[in-house]
């Protein structure tokens, strides 16, 4: 089975650009999910989709931060223009289902952004 | 408020000998508690999961974790390490009574082990 794909993998990019990343979960998988990964610390939630819908947006900087997962399927997320403290590693992460199942949530290998 | 600690950013163990990476946490509901491990340039691995039942739980490549409801902990453990342990290990939680998906991940411990 395929696991989640990113890409790219790495980006660098100057402050007040944009950027889009890439995120293609494991097949079937309803849930996907954005983290944020700043060096030394744990992820942290950026946005929640179940299929094309939104579930938890309430951590995404929205002046700045856009996601999207039109079909249901694969999704981006956009950051425009970039801050320096925007430089972390994206991560992208898929599961079955959400809700009341506490299902085990897959990650795909990261984008690692830096903002110079 | 959800959070998880990691007491130690780093633990180091011989190889061949017991290792253990220490997890506690606090949320408002029955909590479900995940192990994660990521090798540098890498996403997240799973590694185990308590839902409920047992209180330890095995998982991938010899890892068992132990549930303890009373000191609110969660300590990953392997009664042999090995060098190809060495990465940085995230404990994670995610409230039961939490309709969404959100974990909630501590802040990691690199774990060394040398030969």
């Amino acid at each position: 089975e395929a696991g989640v794909a990113q890409s790219p993998r790495y980006k660098i990019i100057e402050k007040r650009q944009s950027v889009a990343f890439w995120c293609n979960p494991i097949s079937g998988h309803a849930t996907l999910y954005w983290y944020q990964q700043i060096l030394g610390q744990g992820p942290k939630l950026l946005i929640q989709f179940q299929n094309n819908g939104v579930v938890d947006d309430s951590q995404l900087p929205k002046d700045r931060f856009s996601a999207e997962r039109l079909k249901g399927v694969d999704s981006t997320l956009k950051i425009q223009p970039a801050k320096l403290e925007d430089s972390a590693v994206y991560l992208c992460a898929s599961s079955l289902v959400s809700g009341g199942s506490p299902d085990t949530q897959y990650f795909g290998p990261g984008t690692r952004l830096t903002v110079l | 408020a959800q959070s998880v600690a990691q007491p130690e950013d780093q633990v180091n163990v011989a190889e061949g000998n017991p290792l253990t990476v220490k997890c506690t946490y606090s949320v408002s509901g029955n909590p479900y508690l995940f192990w994660y491990v990521q090798y540098p340039n890498r996403g997240l691995q799973f590694l185990l999961k308590y839902i409920t039942g047992d209180n330890l739980v095995k998982g991938s490549y010899g890892f068992e974790a132990e549930f303890n409801k009373s000191q609110t902990s969660f300590h990953l453990k392997k009664p042999s390490a090995l060098v190809s342990d060495s990465a940085l290990y995230f404990c994670a939680v995610r409230d039961g009574y939490n309709q969404g998906g959100k974990l909630i991940f501590g802040q990691g411990t690199e774990l060394s082990v040398k030969p």
